[in-house]
């Protein structure tokens, strides 16, 4: 069954110090895994994208890592802040045949920086 | 550029009414249009999705439907809602053809009371 699995479900911090969130995922075949940014009440807002052969993206304090051998990716916050606060979903795209593509979500985790 | 709209942004409606809820794109042409729903502590649900006019695929049985009237218009309904319908109901597009971004618009929350 294709799955998609984040830890920690949660995640208290304080202003400007690094965290780093967990993807582990069982979808095959693997097309491409993306990193969102959801605010509180608000649409998500794509972070970054990686393809099989990349296993790093930056995208500002973001990084995203990727290890398509054990099918693991990380998130990584350098210097949080406030703004930071929101839940961070993993998707991973799989080709599902005949020109169609099918995205599992990660149920998120829910960081919270304090000051 | 692109921008994806979604309105109402808050809805409260009592059980068995119906639905409507509207998603359009402006900025591009012969989108993939899709339809979500986030239930609390959830992830997101893919609900619907459509790749033309007139063409919805449903990836989960329920007592809504979608169509898409126009190129980029895509409309979430249902006849009669049920308190399980309650959640944040997410529109997305993305380019045709591949497995590209998908960009999200504001959110609908329904509350079925």
């Amino acid at each position: 069954k294709n799955q998609v699995e984040q830890s920690p479900q949660s995640l208290i911090i304080l202003e400007g110090k690094n965290c780093t969130l967990q993807c582990n995922y069982t979808v095959s075949p693997f097309s491409n895994l993306r990193w969102y940014k959801q605010d509180t009440g608000r649409g998500p807002v794509s972070l970054t994208i990686m393809t099989f052969s990349e296993n790093t993206k930056s995208n500002g304090r973001y990084t995203a890592t990727l290890d398509a051998d054990t099918k693991q990716s990380s998130l990584h916050i350098t210097a949080s802040q406030l703004s930071d606060s929101a839940s961070y979903i993993c998707v991973v795209s799989l080709y599902s045949g005949a020109g169609s593509y099918q995205l599992t979500f990660g149920k998120g985790t829910k960081l919270s920086v304090i000051p | 550029s692109q921008t994806i709209h979604q309105w109402p942004a808050t809805l409260v409606q009592p059980v068995g009414s119906p639905l409507s809820l509207e998603c359009t794109v402006e900025g591009t042409s012969n989108p993939n249009l899709y339809w979500y729903r986030q239930a609390a502590g959830r992830g997101l649900q893919l609900l619907f999705y459509s790749v033309g006019i007139g063409q919805i695929s449903s990836e989960v049985p329920q007592n809504l439907s979608a169509s898409r009237p126009q190129d980029r218009q895509f409309i979430l309904s249902s006849k009669k809602l049920l308190l399980s319908d309650s959640g944040f109901y997410l529109c997305a597009w993305s380019v045709a053809g591949g497995p590209y971004e998908q960009y999200f618009g504001p959110g609908t929350r329904l509350t079925v009371t």
